[in-house]
């Protein structure tokens, strides 16, 4: 069974750019996620997203936004990019129901100069 | 408040050491806990679960058991191997709590020859 996967695997953008990254999810999961891992500051929740609708978004601004398509892969969207964004950005893929664990892929590591 | 706290490290070990990675959380209701193990370079990787209290997730030799009555699921293995050397991370996640997990802030561990 394929893992989720992520592309791209690096992303260097400079400061004012937009970064879309992507994301495919494990076969049969509806839900994906996405979480910023940023030096020293641990993992933190962006965005959730299940049956191609928003469903929880993390304490971040707006330029940070996604979308999920009908085949349940999704994308990252990060505008006006600024320093502090150079993070690895993963993503996860779960069945609906309940507290069904998270699957991660390998993530996209976006660095901005 | 919501969080998960784990031990301090970096942790460094010799091969056939036994490990205890201390984690303890707060949440409301009744929480899924997880941990995932992230090898450098790479995304996480689930390593066990546990859903209701008394609950004990294993795999690979590591095991976890969900104590209510401490709020605490602590990661042990026997004797651990150089190849375990990672950062490992406890998670809680709820369904009340829009579908995201968790995480404590990593603890790395160095397993020497």
């Amino acid at each position: 069974e394929a893992g989720v996967t992520q592309s791209p695997t690096h992303l260097i953008k400079t400061r004012g750019q937009q970064a879309t990254l992507r994301c495919s999810p494990i076969s049969g999961h509806t839900s994906v996620y996405w979480y910023q891992q940023a030096l020293g500051l641990g993992l933190q929740f962006l965005l959730w997203y299940d049956e191609g609708e928003e469903r929880n978004r993390g304490n971040f601004p707006p330029r940070f936004s996604g979308r999920q398509f009908p085949n349940y892969s999704s994308e990252l969207n990060v505008n006006a990019l600024e320093l502090e964004d150079s993070a690895l950005y993963l993503c996860a893929s779960s069945l609906r129901q309940g507290n069904q664990p998270q699957h991660f892929g390998d993530g996209t590591r976006l660095s901005i100069l | 408040g919501n969080s998960v706290t784990q031990m301090e490290g970096p942790v460094t070990l010799s091969e056939e050491a036994f490990l205890t990675i201390n984690c303890t959380y707060t949440a409301t209701g009744y929480p899924s806990l997880f941990w995932y193990v992230q090898y450098p370079g790479e995304g996480l990787q689930l390593l066990l679960k546990a859903t209701k209290a008394d609950d004990k997730g294993s795999n690979k030799g590591f095991e976890a058991t969900y104590r209510k009555e401490t709020t605490s699921f602590h990661l042990e293995k026997g004797s651990v191997q150089v190849s375990d050397s990672a950062v490992y991370f406890c998670a809680r996640s709820s369904y009340n709590q829009g579908g995201k997990l968790i995480f404590g802030q990593g603890t790395e561990l160095s397993v020497k020859p």
